[in-house]
């Protein structure tokens, strides 16, 4: 499976724009980006998801590098509600579900902390 | 609204039992997934079903059975056979498997005393 990597942790200031960095230098051409959240205690939320072109949606945007091999998850204004893992996943959407392909595959995320 | 419930919120075992964590959707969403998370980790696969009656084993299905006789239900028994069953348990489903988003459930902290 392809694989990503996330910082252990990055910090925030509230109401300041964050910038979450994932690279994804193996990623094939039908594997989508997806981004989950998991606040303390619950399961995790799903973000945005993208294959290509940037994508926007309420709660945040997707930068997607051209080469595909990094994408950064924006949250315009981080609010304190905002702390939480953030875990950058790839999802083959190509239809090779043997074995577990096709399924989401967690790693240990980025932790963001939001200072007041 | 349509989610994910997960039953019961926390669950204590003793050693050597069986117990069985609920999982019920009602989004009409074909596949469904068992992941288990222990403190500090990601998310760990256990099992997951693409369709009523058919389920897969994941990356740690060892002493862990599950059944979908139903769409809606996806039931996870953890054995006496899993050797280190505290964790929190996480139900999820999405509407089939491929790209599609997951929704998850709220969890279950499962303690072995």
């Amino acid at each position: 499976d392809a694989k990503t990597t996330q910082p252990n942790s990055m910090e925030s200031n509230e109401e300041e724009p964050v910038h979450l960095p994932c690279n994804h230098s193996t990623i094939s051409g039908t594997d989508y980006i997806h981004w989950y959240r998991q606040l303390p205690s619950q399961g995790p939320e799903y973000v945005i998801h993208g294959l290509t072109s940037n994508v926007n949606n309420r709660m945040a945007s997707l930068a997607i590098a051209e080469d595909r091999k990094s994408s950064t998850l924006i949250l315009h204004r981080a609010t304190l509600r905002d702390a939480a893992v953030y875990y950058c996943i790839l999802r083959d959407g190509g239809g090779n579900y043997g074995g577990s392909q096709g399924n989401l595959i967690f790693g240990k995320g980025t932790k963001l902390s939001v200072k007041p | 609204d349509g989610g994910i419930t997960q039953s019961p919120k926390y669950l204590f075992r003793k050693e050597g039992q069986n117990v069985t964590l609920s999982c019920e959707q009602n989004l009409n969403h074909d596949a469904m997934y068992w992941y288990r998370q222990d403190p500090g980790q990601g998310l760990r696969l256990i099992y997951y079903s693409q369709i009523v009656n058919d389920f897969q084993k994941g990356d740690i299905a060892e002493g862990y059975s599950v059944s979908r006789e139903k769409k809606e239900s996806f039931p996870l028994t953890v054995t006496s056979a899993q050797k280190n069953p505290t964790a929190f348990y996480l139900c999820a489903s999405s509407i089939r498997t491929g790209s599609y988003g997951y929704t998850f459930g709220s969890g279950t902290r499962l303690t072995v005393v």
